[in-house]
């Protein structure tokens, strides 16, 4: 059983444009929602992180929204750029779910024309 | 401070062999997590160990088998390999009461 979604599965941007992907949970025990960022041939990088008792934290160009009456958070990624160009993951973790798992979204592959 | 190292880096097996990877913590982190990640998809937790001692599994078979040595360092076999374990492992180190996880580069594990 799959607890957290991500969609799209793939999104095409222009230089400068604001991608947004989007994490649907299911387990109200999850606490801790990260998004990492991971290149071709290498490990996901962490990029930001929320607790849902805040709606939004943002670090540099990224930020994350977080709706925890839907259930819902997503990422934006202000002024892109090529650079950015990558799979993102959503993830989920909490007290009580074994060892603090982190429970990862299928991906998002984002590519940035210039 | 080092990252999180994984070795070796890419391995190729054949059917029913076993396998040992290798993970070294970034300095600090007293927790190591693998995670499995299938071409194309999110990584999948298999089990985390701290103090030594696995603490907390995912859906993964026992032939799934884990260690942490004193210095926070972790090996993680898998034996009688099958066609489907071929994938890239990743250890992820954190400290425990810390969510937050950092990942190794991987190994990828190509199974024949």
């Amino acid at each position: 059983q799959q607890q957290v979604k991500q969609s799209p599965q793939s999104l095409i941007v222009q230089k400068g444009g604001i991608p947004i992907i989007n994490c649907a949970y299911e387990n109200t025990a999850f606490d801790y929602f990260p998004w990492y960022q991971q290149f071709p041939g290498k490990g996901p990088a962490l990029l930001i992180a929320i607790r849902p008792d805040v709606s939004e934290k943002k670090e540099g160009r990224f930020t994350i929204s977080f709706n925890k009456s839907a259930k819902q958070f997503s990422l934006h990624i202000m002024d892109s750029q090529p650079g950015d160009s990558a799979t993102y993951f959503c993830a989920a973790s909490g007290v009580g779910t074994s060892g603090s798992r982190l429970t990862f979204g299928e991906g998002t592959q984002l590519t940035v024309n210039p | 401070e080092t990252g999180v190292t994984q070795s070796p880096t890419h391995l190729i097996k054949t059917r029913g062999q076993q396998v040992t990877l290798r993970c070294s913590s970034q300095s600090g982190h007293n927790t190591v997590s693998w995670y499995q990640q299938a071409l194309g998809q999110g990584p999948q937790f298999i089990f985390q160990y701290y103090r030594e001692e696995e603490n907390g599994r995912g859906n993964f078979p026992p032939r799934f088998s884990g260690l942490q040595f004193p210095n926070y360092s972790s090996e993680l076999n898998v034996n009688a390999l099958e066609l489907d374990d071929s994938a890239l492992y990743l250890c992820a180190s954190s400290h425990s009461g810390i969510e937050t996880q950092y990942f190794g580069p991987g190994t990828r594990l190509l199974v024949l």
